[in-house]
């Protein structure tokens, strides 16, 4: 098993430019989340999904879209970038219940907004 | 809602020094807690966790007793070495969804 994977691992945007940060899970969670890391501040939810066709609302939302069309799959989409999304990007998958509520991290993804 | 509180950081040690970092947690319910680890450039990975009052969970080397009364989780490590360096982030769920609540993380610095 791969695990959780993501794509790119560095990326530098200009202002106002968009991008997809992929992320891929080959362990049949139902579960996935996209998480932002800034320095000191630990990881704020950005969005989740419990499910392929579901997804909802984390607590840093604004800024960013997603979609879940597989339950492989958990794209999230940054249509205007603005420094203010200068962050270190970690997907996650999870079992649910049924695994214990552990999470599974991705290696992340560096975002540079200038 | 639910928090995690972690002390502040950062924490150099020498190697072979006893560790200590606090968890405290305030949450609806009886929340699962988990200890995650980031080693430099990677994302992170489960360390241990407990998901009930009394708990102790644990995993090369590391502790963590689950305890109800103080509401917290502290991570323990009688005898730290070079590699233990790393960000250390408590985390807690109720189990809704499985999302978790990070503390900010610690950083820990193990010298020769």
């Amino acid at each position: 098993n791969a695990g959780v994977t993501q794509t790119p691992k560095f990326r530098i945007l200009k202002i106002g430019q968009s991008m997809t940060l992929q992320c891929a899970q080959d362990m049949n969670h139902n579960y996935m989340y996209w998480y932002r890391q800034d320095p000191g501040m630990g990881l704020k939810l950005i969005y989740y999904s419990v499910g392929a066709g579901i997804t909802d609302k984390g607590e840093v939302p604004n800024g960013y879209n997603v979609s879940r069309s597989t339950t492989e799959d958990f794209p999230l989409r940054l249509e205007l970038a603005a420094p203010s999304q200068t962050s270190v990007y970690f997907c996650a998958s999870s079992l649910g219940l049924a695994g214990g509520n552990e999470q599974f991290f991705g290696p992340g993804t560096r975002l540079t907004v200038l | 809602g639910d928090s995690v509180t972690q002390m502040e950081g950062p924490v150099t040690l020498s190697e072979e020094a006893f560790l200590t970092i606090n968890c405290t947690y305030t949450a609806t319910g009886y929340p699962s807690l988990f200890w995650y680890v980031q080693y430099p450039g990677e994302g992170l990975q489960l360390l241990l966790k407990a998901t009930k009052a009394d708990d102790k969970g644990s995993n090369k080397g590391f502790e963590a007793t689950y305890r109800k009364e103080t509401t917290s989780f502290h991570l323990e490590k009688g005898s730290v070495q070079v590699s233990d360096s790393a960000v250390y982030f408590c985390a807690s769920t109720t189990g809704a969804n499985s999302k978790l609540t990070f503390g900010k993380g610690i950083t820990l610095s193990v010298r020769p």
